[in-house]
């Protein structure tokens, strides 16, 4: 199966910081990778697909790069509304895999 | 609007039975593959299955191979999960999600808000 690994596993930001959150591969998965948002209690929310993709509706200070193993999620002038844990997701294979989340706080 | 309806969690004791069901509306619904994603309390989301829009191809995280079905009902526009045999460990919040193509390889677009199987003796 491929592993994906996000870093940080956290971090603490303040209302118009840029952050970057990475999510590492185990092997190449092309473009073929989502990141989702999730706040507390809530369903996940689709952000970037195919991995520079932005979602319908989404904001664009939200933005995705990267290809084969490594992507970054790029936040770039933090929003109140952003506070939340975010997850990579590999779609290549059909065996899909999240990353372990990234958690973003407010400093 | 489309709207994901899931029903049929609850307290099961372990090496018991469960079935849930997702309800669709708002979409066409034979137009998507469906996928169940999982939550365990204070962790992070788990791919369970998905279906294609036909419900011709379906693929399981290994687990859960062997122990649950995924089958979808397009005439009703229902999506189902049979899990049996269930463990601790399937303890979990279960999201229905719809893929945003009919192909079993495409991401979730919409989520519905979850149904809580407790496994617990």
């Amino acid at each position: 199966d491929i592993q994906m690994t996000q870093s940080p596993s956290s971090l603490s930001a303040s209302v118009g910081d840029r952050v970057t959150i990475t999510c590492r591969a185990s092997q190449s998965i092309s473009s073929w990778l989502a990141w989702y948002q999730q706040r507390p209690g809530k369903a996940p929310k689709l952000l970037i697909y195919k991995a520079s993709s932005l979602e319908s509706g989404v904001p664009s200070r939200f933005s995705g790069s990267g290809s084969g193993t490594e992507f970054t999620l790029t936040i770039s002038s933090l929003q109140p509304d952003d506070f939340a844990t975010y997850y990579c997701q590999q779609y290549n294979s059909y065996s899909w895999t999240f990353g372990q989340g990234t958690k973003v706080e407010i400093k | 609007e489309v709207q994901l309806l899931e029903s049929g969690g609850g307290l099961v004791q372990p090496g018991g039975s469960l079935r849930l069901s997702c309800a669709a509306s708002g979409i066409t619904f034979s137009s998507y593959a469906m996928s169940w994603v999982r939550q365990a309390p204070g962790k992070g989301l788990e791919w369970v299955s998905v279906i294609s829009a036909s419900g011709g191809s379906t693929y399981y995280a290994d687990s859960v191979k062997g122990r649950f079905t995924v089958s979808r009902d397009n005439s009703k526009n229902t999506l189902d999960l049979q899990m049996n045999s269930l463990r601790a460990e399937d303890t979990a919040v279960y999201y229905c999600a719809k893929g945003k193509t009919a192909s079993s390889s495409s991401p979730s677009d919409y989520w519905g808000q979850g149904t809580l199987v407790t496994v617990s003796s």
